[in-house]
Parts: structure tokens; sequence; C-alpha cells
């Protein structure tokens, strides 16, 4: 049974910094690896998708990595803002449609 | 284009009342999923539907929770009687996939929040 796990719970970090989420899942026979974002009483919004047969992608200030081998992403975000406050949720998907969620990592930029 | 529409935004209600929910997908999504997400917890699959056919309900808690699709395009879903524990965010979201493998973005909708009292 596929788990996903996020760490950390939440991070808070000063306006500018450089910063990284991790997300680790158990099966390493996914079909992709989806990171969105969580804004209070909002959906989920989609940042990147990465394909199981990619190492990474990027789209702006963010860049995620994936190392299927070791069931393993990151996402890091560069000069970090406090529009970027918001929770990010992990999702691993397999060959049904099906996602996994991680329990999600809460982040606050303070100004 | 018009994203995912669900209704109401916020519900609620008193433990053994029931409630339904409503969404309506992006048009032309042929896929439609209704999720679960507690407080503090990423969201978790109730079920997916592929036209108007089921394709997973194997987290769906049938004894109290139904959802239909009837004409493959907006969807309910359905608790009765409602326990403490249902209190959630219910999210729909939709994609173009219909089939297995196929690699369709699913997009959300902005979810119901329900408070069981």
């Amino acid at each position: 049974k596929q788990e996903v796990t996020q760490i950390p719970a939440a991070l808070s970090v000063p306006e500018g910094e450089n910063l990284v989420l991790n997300c680790s899942f158990t099966d390493s026979a996914i079909y992709n690896l989806q990171w969105f974002r969580q804004d209070p009483g909002k959906g989920l919004t989609s940042l990147l998708l990465i394909q199981s047969s990619q190492r990474e992608q990027t789209s702006g200030r963010l860049n995620a990595s994936l190392d299927k081998s070791s069931g393993r992403s990151t996402l890091y975000i560069a000069a970090s803002q406090p529009g970027d406050s918001a929770t990010y949720l992990c999702a691993v998907r397999g060959n049904t449609g099906k996602l996994i969620f991680g329990q999600g990592t809460t982040l606050q930029v303070k100004p | 284009e018009a994203g995912v529409a669900q209704s109401p935004r916020y519900k609620i209600i008193e433990k053994r009342q029931s409630v339904a929910f409503w969404c309506n997908p992006i048009s032309g999504h042929a896929t439609l999923y209704w999720y679960q997400q507690i407080l503090g917890q990423g969201p978790k699959l109730l079920i997916q539907f592929q036209n108007n056919g089921v394709v997973d309900d194997s987290q769906l808690p049938k004894d109290r929770f139904s959802a239909e699709r009837l004409k493959g395009v907006d969807s309910t879903l359905k608790i009765q009687p409602a326990k403490l524990e249902d209190s959630a965010v219910y999210l729909c979201a939709s994609s173009l996939g219909d089939r297995f493998g196929e690699d369709y973005e699913q997009y959300f909708g902005p979810g119901t929040r329900l408070t069981v009292t």
C-alpha cells in the first residue's frame, strides 16, 4: 500500500530565504508525482508535475526533483515571499489515476 | 474556461442528519473524483467516476456514503446519517482522462467544508 509522508509538517521562514520541502513515498512504482498548493478555504492548485521518467521540473522560483529509486521528492522554493505562505501537498499517482497525498507542509513566510 | 464548481461551500449539521454535496466538473471532463480532507491531513480519494461508471470506490464508507453521476456530467455525494468524524472538506476534481494510465491533470474545486456537531 502506497504511503506518502511530508516533512516538516510546518515551516516558518523570513522573507527572501531559500527553502526545501520534502516528500517521501513507499512504493516506487509510480506514474508521476505532483506538487500542489492549497490556500485556506480554497481548492488545490497544481504547481509542478514530474513524470516517472523525469528527474526534475521547474516553474519560475519553484524546482521539484524526483528520485524514484529512493522514493523521494523535494520542492525547492527560491527567494521566498509572503505570498508563498500556504500548505504544500505532494501526491503520487499510480496507473489507475488515483492520487495518494501526503499530509502537507504548512509554510509561513514572514515579511 | 470555467473551473470545477461545488456547492454549498459550507454546511453545518447535527450528527445523524443527512447532507448532500454537488459538483459540476469542467466541461468535457470524463473523469470525476470526490476526495475527503480531514483537518491536518492530505485529501483521500472516496470515489472515482469514468463518465457515469464507478472506477474506484474502495475507500467510500458505503454504509453511510453514496455518490452518483447519472448523466456523466455533474455529481452528488451524500452522507446519511452523518457522524462527528465526517467533519472535513469534501473536494471534487475532474480530468479529461478516460483511460487507465492516461496522464491527465486533475483540476480541483474549492471544496465544501462540512461540520458535524
